[in-house]
């Protein structure tokens, strides 16, 4: 079985400090963990992903993660937050089903960024 | 070229109704699923479908019958509709562990 526990359901910051948003796992099999962001009344996009090499993975607009295998955790981190980063932000394990033939994703609650001028 | 599609957007309907949502990916991708966004924004498998055959079945109602006419489709009939199946019904696609959603439909039951 596999679960996403998201510590901060709303984290509010000032525009250009840094943020991190908080992600534990667990799983018992291959660990693949996403990152999706939903901005308000759309749709689900890829953030980022890690699915093996480097533990470091970042984003095309300056997000970026870390695999802590240890700690179990898959934190989400921008060095200076843009008030467009205003959005509700999931984090994602992705494993195989019980019959091993389809993966599916299961989703933390949710942290919903909110970006004060 | 939008890669997950979604039609309606936004569906408002009444108790007792029927309706379908439809899906379709042009990525190439086997395997699609249609996943449930509650209320609280909490998301959760519903199906999956791996070339045509039903693979994961989360314990929904069989109110809700998926269809797949072929690989690039999945829709979704929903029965007999009730107010809780109000919410947002994301249908994604996925190749490997990787999936990709489309824009949602926001389903309204009054």
């Amino acid at each position: 079985a596999q679960s996403v526990t998201q510590l901060d359901s709303q984290v509010p910051v000032f525009e250009e400090a840094p943020v991190e948003l908080r992600c534990n796992y667990s799983s018992s099999v291959s660990v693949y963990l996403f990152w999706y962001v939903q901005y308000p009344n759309q749709g689900l996009q890829l953030l980022l992903k890690y699915l093996s090499g480097s533990t470091l993975v970042k984003s095309i607009n300056g997000f970026e993660a870390e695999f802590n295998k240890s700690q179990t955790s898959f934190h989400l981190r921008k060095p200076s937050v843009h008030i467009s980063d205003t959005a509700e932000y999931f984090c994602a394990v992705s494993g195989l089903n019980s019959g091993g033939s389809n993966y599916k994703l299961t989703f933390g609650k949710g942290t919903l960024l909110t970006v004060n001028p | 070229d939008t890669a997950v599609s979604q039609t309606p957007k936004y569906l408002v309907t009444q108790m007792g109704n029927d309706k379908s949502i439809k899906c379709e990916q042009n990525l190439g991708h086997d395997t699609m699923y249609w996943y449930k966004q509650d209320s609280k924004k909490f998301l959760k498998i519903m199906f999956s479908y791996n070339n045509k055959e039903l693979i994961i079945n989360e314990t929904v109602p069989n109110r809700f019958s998926p269809k797949s006419p072929d690989k690039a489709h999945l829709n979704l009939h929903i029965n007999s509709l009730e107010l809780g199946d109000s919410a947002v019904y994301f249908c994604a696609s996925s190749l490997g562990p990787v999936g990709y959603f489309g824009p949602g439909t926001r389903l309204t039951v009054t």
